[in-house]
């Protein structure tokens, strides 16, 4: 069954230094898509950071990166020189390329909280 | 240029009452879908429209929930017969198309309180 866990509910981190949220995922669909996203207190949620099954390199979108493990069916994101702004929950979400559903499903997700 | 939309912000209402919920997405974007945030069941999808095809409607929780997009534009989800249980944040998101690489940009959400 399509699943996405995050294992960490709570992290912490200096200001500048770099963090790793984990997330694995469990399909059985050879296609998927798997996204970040980032919802600040505020409530909105905020586009991250794709990164395709098929794709051979790790994405990357400025001080965003996605280090995928295929054969581990993992997915974790790196921040790097970490924000206050940063301080939010963060979301692991996945779609499946087969069925036309559009459905993402997401993990519980992660407070980060940047330390000045 | 605008995001998606969704009004009201906040809404209020009683057990047993109907509520409509409304959602307007980014021009262009051929693809909407919704999903609903709860403290006890994380983020869940209900519903995606993509174009002129048939909805996935796999996640609705009950047929007391219905939704539908007109013109292919707006979008508005109705839950008749309110419970306490329906309480929760309800966002909508849209995008440029229905692919899997096609990333969801999503709204500021409706508050959902049942009283």
């Amino acid at each position: 069954a399509q699943k996405i866990t995050q294992t960490q509910p709570g992290m912490f981190v200096q200001e500048k230094e770099a963090v790793t949220l984990d997330c694995t995922y469990d399909t059985s669909d050879p296609s998927y898509g798997l996204f970040w996203y980032k919802q600040p207190s505020s409530g909105e949620m905020i586009f991250l950071i794709y990164q395709g099954s098929y794709d051979q390199q790790n994405a990357t979108e400025g001080r965003y990166s996605l280090n995928f493990q295929k054969a581990r069916k993992s997915a974790n994101l790196v921040i790097s020189a970490s924000q206050l702004g940063d301080s939010a929950m963060y979301f692991c979400a996945m779609r499946e390329g087969t069925g036309n559903t559009g459905k993402l499903i997401f993990g519980q997700g992660t407070t980060l909280q940047v330390k000045p | 240029g605008a995001g998606v939309s969704q009004s009201p912000s906040n809404k209020v209402t009683e057990k047993g009452k109907d509520v409509e919920l409304r959602c307007d997405p980014i021009s262009g974007h051929t693809a909407l879908y919704w999903y609903r945030q709860s403290l006890g069941q994380g983020l869940e999808f209900l519903i995606y429209f993509q174009g002129n095809s048939a909805p996935d409607k796999s996640g609705l929780p009950s047929d007391r929930f219905s939704a539908e997009r007109t013109g292919g534009s707006v979008s508005t989800l109705t839950i008749q017969r309110t419970q306490q249980e329906d309480s929760a944040v309800y966002l909508c998101a849209s995008s440029l198309g229905g692919g899997i690489f096609y990333e969801q940009y999503f709204g500021p959400g409706t508050r959902l309180t049942v009283t």
